[in-house]
């Protein structure tokens, strides 16, 4: 079956730690997204990615690194530099654009909990 | 400046009409957006606007009017599986931009 596959879906850090959340997609999709969700809070954008080796900074981009070195894979890495990194964690993908009407298919999510 | 607006909660009972509503001021849009996230899961797509007025799938009618800034999702025959929150979305160029959300909670 094609979709997201996001993995962890749950992760446990030591402050201090870089830890990386997966993402993988067999949708085909061109564009890939990752979100933030705090409880009570909408999705705030982190890092997108429109095409293989691109990417760019969404709104709250500080404490996180991405790469996309493959069209199927876009990993995060939460940094230590993070200062609230505790968050529900859903990474997106999309065939077209906005314009054209293009949703988003979400993964199931990974929830990151700093100790 | 970027600016989508919902109710945090809303509560309806089984069977009744609730109109969840959105106003947005975005620096630019290219479309509207209502997705579906039930606690703990991810969202999923109900609808898409781009065009003034009403789009109707199922129960669920989402509107739109993009002079006035506004949007709202309109959901008949309530189940208690739509207990849930509801999204609203802003496509801003290569990007989605989401509001808070709307909290439901179907009564019986």
């Amino acid at each position: 079956d094609g979709g997201i596959t996001q993995s962890p879906k749950y992760l446990f850090r030591k402050e201090g730690q870089n830890v990386t959340l997966s993402c993988e997609q067999n949708l085909n999709h061109d564009a890939m997204y990752w979100y933030r969700q705090d409880p009570g809070q909408g999705l705030r954008l982190i890092y997108y990615s429109q095409i293989v080796n691109d990417f760019q900074k969404g709104d709250i981009a500080e404490g996180y690194s991405v790469s996309r070195e493959k069209k199927e894979s876009f990993p995060l890495t939460v940094t230590s530099a993070q200062k609230n990194p505790t968050a529900f964690y859903l990474c997106a993908s999309s065939m077209d654009s906005f314009q054209l009407g293009g949703e988003l298919f979400f993964g199931e999510g990974s929830r990151l909990t700093v100790l | 400046g970027q600016n989508i607006d919902q109710p945090t909660e809303m509560t309806a009972t089984e069977g009744a009409i609730v109109q969840i509503n959105c106003t947005y001021q975005t620096s630019g849009f290219n479309g509207l957006f209502w997705y579906q996230q039930h606690a703990g899961e991810a969202p999923t797509f109900l609808s898409y606007n781009v065009l003034d007025g009403l789009e109707e799938k199922g129960r669920f009618s989402s509107f739109l009017s993009r002079s006035k800034g506004y949007s709202y999702l309109l959901l008949k025959e309530l189940q208690m599986k739509d207990s849930a929150s509801y999204l609203c979305a802003v496509g801003n160029t290569d990007k989605l931009i989401f509001g808070t959300g709307t909290r439901l909670q179907v009564f019986p």
